[in-house]
């Protein structure tokens, strides 16, 4: 079992619809939860950072971490073409080895 | 407003040659790491330093070496690339190890 789950997709939406992004994970040990977004032929840019349970809203994009569930999701509202690209979830125990990543979610926002 | 810059962007290689992958960081950070990424695998932690003077290997190393020149660069070497080594490659760095990594665009590497 991987460490991080994380459906691949793809996910396909009409714009403007709202989109959930979702991630489970098996180590209770991790606390930093994190967000990427990945363009095609461009490295995954920093989305949204939480530390620990709750939720954090950053414009169109609320990320939401369930460490009694081991879940964690992210919501994109009102959707836009701009917003097509793999989703990265990330999550870290802290210190300076390693951050475990999902394989991605590919998102497609239909005009 | 540079971040992390790797260069070169793309490379194509034979069997059993070297190449170095260069990174630079002009964020301050204190750690620099070295991911591959691969169809299916995610992102794969290949060796990191956690600061200048130090590096450490992560999940997939054999094969690679690396150098942190100095607080901004960290290179990456391939002494004898082989198929296996085709990949994207993407260097990050952090300033500490309770911040979130930043991302360059990474090197484009086929090994033939």
């Amino acid at each position: 079992q991987k460490e991080v789950e994380q459906d691949p997709g793809p996910l396909s939406v009409p714009e403007g619809a709202i989109v959930s992004l979702n991630c489970t994970y098996s180590n209770s040990a991790f606390q930093y939860f994190m967000w990427y977004r990945q363009y095609s032929r461009k490295g995954p840019e920093l989305l949204m950072y939480t530390y620990s349970s709750g939720n954090k809203e950053d414009g169109r994009f609320t990320a939401q971490v369930d460490k009694s569930s081991k879940y964690i999701s992210l919501f994109i509202r009102d959707s836009q073409p701009s917003d097509s690209a793999t989703y990265l979830c990330a999550m870290d125990s802290g210190g300076y080895q390693k951050v475990t990543f999902g394989t991605g979610t590919k998102l497609q926002v239909i005009p | 407003n540079a971040g992390v810059t790797q260069t070169p962007k793309f490379q194509v290689l034979k069997t059993g040659q070297s190449m170095t992958l260069q990174c630079a960081q002009d964020m301050n950070h204190n750690s620099m790491y070295w991911y591959r990424q691969d169809p299916g695998m995610g992102l794969r932690l290949i060796y990191y330093s956690a600061s200048e003077g130090t590096t450490d290997k992560g999940e997939v190393p054999n094969g690679y070496n690396v150098s942190r020149l100095n607080k901004r660069e960290f290179s990456l070497r391939l002494e004898s690339a082989a198929p296996s080594q085709t990949s994207v490659y993407f260097c990050a760095s952090r300033w500490d190890g309770n911040q979130p990594q930043h991302f360059g665009d990474g090197t484009r590497l086929s090994i033939l």
